[in-house]
């Protein structure tokens, strides 16, 4: 879906060092979301953006930081103090309050070692 | 808070046979109950999804029933084919957040 980009695909960073994963959506959607996905798991709310210049945590969002100065952009800040920073992480858009789907970025794996 | 339950973990079924995905939710505000499938290395995608003024809908092979009172809402797939072994994954929204919360998900396969 070209509709939202996230890069790189693949991350490799060193304990202790902030990464920033980048997502980039030309659907004009209001709201975009951060999901974390570990094996064998679904996904968890990291944070989400309902419009520029406001956003919520969601159920994990310690470790993390987001912005949101333009429509098209919400890139999330992994930081050192994220204990399990290691994960495959996707960014999804959706129009705002109208109970739209989801639609997801390719994700980012991120490998912190 | 929101939470949303997803059973079964792991479901195997016969190719041709029927399969069934069970989801509850905690919240009674949650109002829009959308389906993903995720194939390996791949993202999630939307398959169908239910409002609460809809007790069941269908495409294709695929239904979503709801049960507003119950909380629950499940996932039909009839005549399955090979294709459709992948992750599944429930999940509920807020329209007053739009906050979107995911099941654990369920892992599909088809045996020949």
């Amino acid at each position: 879906d070209g509709g939202i980009t996230q890069s790189p695909k693949y991350l490799f960073r060193k304990e202790g060092q902030n990464v920033t994963l980048s997502c980039e959506q030309n659907l004009n959607h209001d709201a975009m979301y951060w999901y974390r996905q570990d094996p064998g798991q679904g996904l968890r709310l990291i944070y989400y953006s309902q419009i520029v210049n406001d956003f919520q945590k969601g159920d994990i969002a310690e470790g993390y930081s987001v912005s949101r100065e333009k429509k098209e952009s919400f890139p999330l800040t992994v930081t050192s103090a994220q204990k399990n920073p290691t994960a495959f992480y996707l960014c999804a858009s959706s129009d705002r309050g109208n109970n739209s789907p989801l639609h997801f970025g390719n994700g980012t794996r991120l490998t912190v070692t | 808070g929101e939470n949303v339950e997803q059973h079964p973990s792991t479901l195997s079924v016969q190719e041709g046979d029927s399969a069934v995905i069970k989801c509850t939710y905690s919240d009674s505000a949650s109002n829009y109950f959308p389906w993903y499938k995720q194939e390996l290395g791949k993202r999630p995608q939307l398959i169908i999804d239910i409002r609460s003024n809809v007790g069941e809908k269908k495409d294709q092979r695929i239904a979503v029933t709801l049960n507003k009172t119950a909380k629950h809402f499940s996932l039909h797939i009839t005549e399955t084919q090979p294709e459709d072994s992948a992750v599944y994954f429930c999940a509920a929204s807020y329209s007053s957040a739009s906050k979107i919360i995911f099941g654990s998900g369920t892992r599909l396969s088809i045996r020949p």
